[in-house]
């Protein structure tokens, strides 16, 4: 089973720091990383997504950067608030166009 | 515009009892998703159909069927509920070729005691 592992598990960042989280995968053949955000009793939304093909990606104060070398990818939360507290996921589209989850980040935020 | 829609929001179930759980969508997509979620593991995905008539399973399909009724409609059913079926399922489409673009319903939190 292809997988992509995500870290870490938990993060607690002040309001107006930066948040970081990380995932790596296995699998070369990933056509595209995105990343989604769910809040507590709701579903996941699509948050940012990039191409392979892409180093970086910024929408708003929300930035991917890819290491394709290094099978790596990250979530960056620039000034972070308490509305970004949620729950985080990075996922990687496969050839079959299936998503690959990692397994979630929950993110607080503290005022 | 509803996006996409899941019905019930909660069930409780007893061991053995079988149910079905509805997902609609309302944007003309070709592909749906049924996934469960528990906690630390993620998003797990039990089927999907990548367009009206056709199905698939996916990473988890142990103990479930799906039906696509049509192109809105895609259904998920537990025939003999078990404990481990205790979870919470979310429906979702996408336009094809765009799976990284998944929308999701709001959830179903199931209990099988």
């Amino acid at each position: 089973q292809q997988q992509v592992k995500q870290s870490p598990q938990s993060l607690i960042v002040q309001k107006g720091g930066i948040s970081i989280i990380n995932c790596a995968y296995e699998n070369t053949a990933f056509d595209y990383f995105p990343w989604y955000q769910q809040f507590p009793g709701k579903g996941p939304a699509l948050l940012i997504a990039i191409r392979p093909d892409v180093s970086e990606k910024k929408e708003g104060r929300f930035t991917i950067s890819f290491n394709k070398s290094a099978k790596q990818f990250s979530l960056h939360i620039m000034d972070s608030q308490p509305g970004d507290s949620a729950t985080y996921f990075c996922a990687a589209e496969d050839s079959n166009y299936q998503l690959i989850w990692g397994a979630g980040t929950k993110l607080i935020i503290k005022p | 515009n509803a996006g996409v829609t899941q019905t019930p929001k909660f069930q409780v179930l007893k061991t053995g009892q079988s149910m079905t759980l509805q997902c609609a969508q309302d944007m003309n997509h070709n592909s749906m998703y049924w996934y469960r979620q528990d906690p630390g593991m993620g998003l797990r995905l039990i089927y999907y159909s990548a367009s009206e008539g056709t199905t698939d399973k996916g990473e988890v399909p142990n103990g479930y069927n799906v039906s696509r009724l049509n192109k809105r409609e895609f259904s998920l059913r537990l025939e003999s509920a078990a404990p481990s079926q205790t979870s919470v399922y979310f429906c979702a489409s996408s336009l094809t070729g765009t799976a990284y673009e998944q929308y999701f319903g709001p959830g179903t939190r199931l209990t099988v005691t």
